[in-house]
């Protein structure tokens, strides 16, 4: 399954199947973005962050990519687990001073 | 480590009120960030700290908000006096200045009726 930028807010996907969230940010300039995830009741989780010098970077069972030119990032969840079902934030850092802009949040259903 | 601690978790009360949220951020951290957490805005920043000096204060609401830092392991945002439109969660984090990313507390979820 697939969701685009901050328009379809909503993602349901096969448990077993491969997710991918996608986020459009808004400055060219910033420098570092993060993925967090926010359970019901929970506050948001660090999940896996990429700097601006950098295309991709992975994790355990999750991969970001960046794309700079058109101000696109991506989240790709392997092998999607009811546990992963939850809201997925994108956030970027404009200006270098630990403050996130975060994007409105992507819901995240696995289906058994 | 414990994380990010909030009290308290749920807070219900009557527009006129005042109400005071708390935070303790992680052990060493040096930076903390009040956010406000709701399904029409999403999650905004409201001001955020560094070394216990309020550096940003651009996204606090209006008057009736406040913030303090009195010292490294504790803040409160204050809410005088309180209004149903400021029902919502309210996240506090903490950065520990060494590397970018915030760590969560678990929110207060604040109704006002």
């Amino acid at each position: 399954g697939e969701s685009v930028g901050l328009h379809l807010p909503t993602l349901s996907v096969q448990e077993g199947d491969n997710s991918i969230i996608n986020c459009a940010y808004s400055n060219s300039a910033s420098d570092y973005f993060i993925w967090y995830k926010q359970e019901s009741g929970k506050g948001p989780q660090f999940i896996i962050d990429i700097r601006s010098n950098m295309d991709k970077r992975q994790g355990q069972r999750v991969t970001v990519l960046l794309n700079k030119t058109v101000k696109h990032l991506s989240l790709q969840i392997a092998a999607t687990q009811p546990g992963d079902s939850a809201v997925y934030f994108c956030a970027e850092e404009p200006s270098n001073d630990y403050k996130l802009s975060f994007g409105a949040g992507t819901t995240v259903t696995v289906r058994a | 480590d414990a994380g990010v601690i909030q009290s308290p978790r749920h807070e219900v009360t009557e527009m006129g009120q005042e109400v005071t949220l708390r935070c303790k951020p992680i052990s060493g951290h040096n930076s903390l960030f009040w956010y406000r957490q709701t399904m029409m805005r999403g999650l905004e920043l409201l001001i955020y700290f560094n070394n216990n000096v309020p550096i940003d204060d651009s996204g606090m609401p209006e008057d009736r908000f406040s913030a303090k830092m009195p010292n490294a392991s504790f803040s409160t945002l204050k809410i005088q006096p309180s209004e149903p439109r400021d029902s919502a969660v309210y996240f506090c984090a903490s950065n520990s200045g060494r590397a970018n990313e915030q760590f969560f507390g678990p929110g207060t979820r604040l109704t006002v009726l």
